[in-house]
């Protein structure tokens, strides 16, 4: 099946400073999903993104479907920012199993 | 417009029994799915059910099984509980056809 990875595994960040996080696929892919986890384990959507680029506030998001990898952009971030951001994909003949890497946990301190 | 909703938050079992979670999908969805979250990792898929049958599955024994309603709200029920059991359970619900999956807040359950 298809591999997800993500990059960097963790990240300490001040708050105010920019972060770009990574996921690398091994397949092409129908979809690709970015989602942020609270602490409370709640995974909340923030970008639809199969190919092309969206901007949402102070996040936007790159997927270069041909070289198989998105990458997520946190401008300012905030302490509100903290957890962990979670790459999905949607490939081969499977329109329903999301296949998630491993998380990036991002820690922002005030 | 209703969110994708989960009970119990928590729940503690011992190894052996059963137990059963539930989920309710959002306004307007039709299509549930349910994801597995192990301590550090991301979820994994179980299954996904549409008009009432499973319409895929992923890498889990029978004892993992599941049901959807009219409403399109769902149950996931997990028999002969192992200690590995013991994780966050997530629901997402969709729209057959869209690829966009919405996650309720999960279950965490433990096995003793």
């Amino acid at each position: 099946g298809i591999q997800v990875e993500q990059s960097p595994p963790d990240l300490i960040l001040q708050e105010g400073a920019n972060s770009t996080l990574r996921c690398n696929f091994s397949d092409s892919v129908n979809n690709l999903q970015w989602f942020h986890q609270n602490p409370w384990g709640q995974l909340i959507n923030l970008f639809y993104i199969p190919s092309g680029t969206k901007q949402n506030g102070r996040l936007s998001a790159t997927t270069v479907a041909t070289e198989r990898y998105s990458l997520l952009y946190i401008s300012s971030s905030q302490t509100t920012d903290s957890g962990v951001y979670f790459c999905a994909v949607l490939s081969g003949g499977s329109n329903y199993k999301l296949t998630f890497g491993k998380g990036t946990l991002l820690t922002v301190n005030p | 417009e209703t969110g994708v909703t989960q009970s119990p938050t928590h729940l503690i079992k011992t190894r052996g029994q059963q137990v059963t979670l539930r989920c309710s999908s959002q306004s307007g969805h039709n299509t549930v799915s349910w994801y597995q979250q192990a301590l550090g990792q991301g979820p994994q898929f179980i299954f996904q059910y549409y008009r009432e049958e499973e319409n895929g599955r992923g890498n889990f024994p029978p004892r993992f099984s599941g049901l959807q309603f009219p409403n399109y709200s769902s149950e996931l029920n997990v028999n002969a509980l192992e200690l590995d059991d013991s994780a966050l359970y997530l629901c997402a619900s969709s729209r057959q056809g869209e690829e966009t999956q919405y996650f309720g807040p999960g279950t965490r359950l433990l096995v003793l």
